[in-house]
């Protein structure tokens, strides 16, 4: 238990559904990512938020839409997905951005599994 | 652009024995930070442990323990007296330096199987 939880852990939606992924973090941090973790790829960072600002939109598709409404939650907003967005996405907390002249660990949830029909 | 490279897709190890798992990483920078994270089969990646760049001595955490060798760009993870437990991803990472964003690149992970 790394006190990085994510909901739910398994989703499986048709292209034209609507669906929201939720990570939680109770570890105090400012900064939150969210990953896309595809079978014999590295993970992908698509975006991260520091004190509740997104600072990295890694030229995701507008069909995810990620939304911070505080330090603790993180929300990823899924819409008309395609099959090849199935995957593993993973949520992950740092005591905040690389501020400070100090690299911070990240903490990852369990991750949420995708199937898109 | 950084890269991270692990070149072997799977390992194996007899229980008690040691295992050394490789990573290769590229960057014209002089200092960064490296990790090792596991991810077991129940998927929660965790930090396996980290290493300064601007360190010489190689970190160790129990049965963990890294050989850095900067000058060769190397960062392999040994684990020794080997565990049913420790079967799992290992993903190596690379994080740019102090005071630039904390941005992960992974490697593509090693299957770690580990033998009776």
């Amino acid at each position: 238990e790394t006190g990085v939880t994510q909901t739910p852990r398994h989703l499986v939606m048709g292209m034209t559904n609507k669906k929201s992924l939720k990570c939680e973090q109770h570890l105090g941090h400012n900064a939150m990512y969210w990953y896309k973790q595809s079978a014999k790829k590295p993970l992908e960072l698509m975006f991260v938020y520091n004190f509740k600002e997104q600072t990295e939109n890694n030229s995701v598709p507008s069909r995810f839409s990620p939304e911070c409404p505080n330090s603790s939650h993180l929300f990823l907003h899924l819409h008309t997905l395609q099959p090849e967005d199935s995957a593993l996405y993973l949520c992950a907390s740092s005591q905040d951005w690389g501020v400070g002249g100090r690299t911070e660990t990240q903490y990852f949830g369990p991750g949420t599994r995708l199937l898109v029909l | 652009a950084q890269t991270v490279t692990q070149s072997q897709p799977e390992m194996s190890v007899q229980e008690a024995e040691t295992v050394t798992l490789s990573c290769t990483y590229d960057t014209s920078e002089s200092d960064y930070y490296l990790f090792w994270y596991k991810q077991p089969p129940s998927r929660q990646m965790i930090l396996v442990i980290r290493q300064e760049a601007y360190k010489q001595q190689n970190a160790t955490e129990n049965r963990f323990s890294v050989n850095f060798q900067k000058a060769a760009k190397s960062f392999s993870l040994k684990i020794s007296d080997s565990q049913l437990g420790d079967a799992a991803m290992y993903f190596c990472a690379y994080s740019p330096p102090a005071g630039t964003a904390s941005k992960l690149t992974f490697g593509t992970g090693t299957r770690l199987q580990v033998t009776l």
